[in-house]
């Protein structure tokens, strides 16, 4: 158990529709960050939040949104969803601002999207 | 433009012998790397890193070897074991926040 959870675990929902995804990060983490992983692909960055402010993007398209709250959950608002968009969202947090070597970034267990 | 590449979606060793996977990257900047291990069903876990300034780092069964000039690093697990059967996920780091993962290698351990 890294200590990072993110809710739900799986998601059924249609085109079009709009969805939330949850994470908490371990207790004393300020930095989260969300990831997708496609079939048989890596792990791809979206974006990054650190204490409550955007730190970094990645390839994350107009239609996904993220925000960090005071208490350092963040969510993750996927809108317009088509088909290609189901995946696995990977939340993870790290104490610092850097999630390199020396801030080693602890995933939580995913949330599957499936868009039907 | 994949910067992280694992070429081997696949990996079958037996029990107690060395495994080796393998990772090639092509952005000059990246400076840190770490592997990754996921299970299914369970997100990926933190396994172990090397800084560029270093060539090898040890923990456990469990070395990564990097070589600058070729733009290559690898894990070595030995002795192998069935637990550690699951799909290893190298990533790099350019002094900023993000991790660029490769595709990953499953790696299975045969008893």
């Amino acid at each position: 158990d890294s200590g990072v959870t993110q809710t739900p675990k799986h998601l059924i929902t249609a085109t079009g529709q709009r969805v939330t995804l949850r994470c908490s990060p371990r207790s004393g983490d300020l930095s989260v960050y969300w990831y997708q992983q496609s079939l048989d692909q890596g792990l791809q960055f979206l974006i990054q939040y650190y204490n409550g402010e955007e730190r970094a993007k990645g390839n994350i398209l107009e239609r996904f949104s993220a925000q960090q709250f005071p208490d350092l959950h963040s969510e993750l608002n996927l809108s317009s969803l088509e088909l290609g968009d189901s995946a696995l969202y990977f939340c993870a947090s790290s104490v610092g601002l850097r999630g390199g070597v020396t801030d080693t970034q602890y995933f939580g267990p995913g949330t599957r999207l499936t868009v039907l | 433009d994949q910067q992280v590449k694992q070429n081997s979606p696949s990996l079958s060793v037996q029990e107690g012998r060395i495994s080796i996977l393998n990772c090639d990257y092509t952005n000059s900047m990246f400076d840190y790397f770490l592997w990754y291990k996921k299970y299914p069903a369970e997100g990926p876990t933190f396994l172990i890193s090397i800084s560029s300034i270093k060539d090898k780092n040890e923990d456990g069964r469990f070395t990564v070897f990097l070589n600058k000039s070729a733009k290559h690093l690898s894990l070595h697990i030995v002795p192998s074991q069935p637990g550690d059967s699951a799909v290893y996920f190298c990533a790099a780091s350019d002094r900023g926040s993000r991790l660029t993962f490769g595709e990953g290698t499953q790696l299975t351990v045969n008893p």
